[in-house]
């Protein structure tokens, strides 16, 4: 059973506080990382797909990174906005498949406050 | 709007009912999944559809009957549930994975918003 770890699980923050956490995963039979940001009601929405060892990928104010040696990944939102409040879900994808087969973590909840 | 639909949003049914949750995507995707969130639980993997064709069953009871008639539509037959098995359940499709690892399209998954059911 593969194991995918989110920390913290939830986490309220201050509008305008910069925040990080954390996914854990296997190091071995790596293929990608994902992140999903998940509001409630609503569908998870695609962030990233990390692929390679040292990858940083950012959009907008979030930016992530990955280190697939000692498996994990770091996921940061600078300056946080009330409209940032959602779950946060990484998701791992080993190899050996064509089709994508995602183990996910439990997510990190996210509340900002105005 | 991810271009997953799911039907219903909300279902409740008693034990002894049948009923059906429908998928459909409008993204030209030839790989369908369920997965079921329980409360606390992470999203947990319950059927993929490739080309149409089952290639995942994580052990899921045979009271869950999936069903995939096309590449845009996927359904999960119901019947005699438990109340364990309340629950919120999502679809998701994907592309082939294309290119190599450092460019092209990566199996992202797009989901659709979940089918809430409760069973009394």
């Amino acid at each position: 059973i593969l194991n995918v770890e989110q920390s913290p699980q939830s986490l309220h923050v201050q509008e305008g506080d910069s925040t990080n956490f954390t996914c854990s995963f296997p190091s071995s039979n790596f293929y990608a990382l994902h992140w999903y940001r998940w509001e409630t009601a609503k569908s998870p929405e695609a962030l990233f797909v990390m692929t390679l060892n040292g990858d940083e990928k950012k959009k907008g104010r979030i930016s992530a990174t990955l280190n697939t040696k000692e498996g994990y990944s770091y996921l940061y939102i600078k300056g946080s906005q009330p409209e940032d409040s959602a779950t946060y879900l990484c998701a791992f994808r080993g190899g050996g498949t064509s089709y994508g087969k995602l183990t996910f973590g439990q997510g990190t909840i996210l509340t900002v406050h105005p | 709007e991810t271009g997953v639909t799911q039907t219903p949003r909300h279902l409740v049914m008693g034990m002894t009912n049948k009923k059906s949750l429908k998928c459909e995507q409008h993204l030209g995707h030839n790989a369908m999944y369920w997965y079921k969130q329980s409360a606390k639980k992470p999203l947990e993997l319950m059927f993929v559809y490739s080309l149409e064709e089952r290639v995942e069953n994580n052990s899921v009871p045979s009271r869950f009957s999936p069903e995939c008639p096309n590449s845009s539509h996927l359904f999960l037959h119901l019947h005699t549930l438990q109340p364990e098995d309340s629950a919120l359940y999502l679809c998701a499709s994907s592309s082939p994975w294309m290119g190599t690892r450092t460019s092209g399209s990566y199996n992202e998954q797009f989901f659709g918003p979940g089918t809430r059911l409760t069973v009394l």
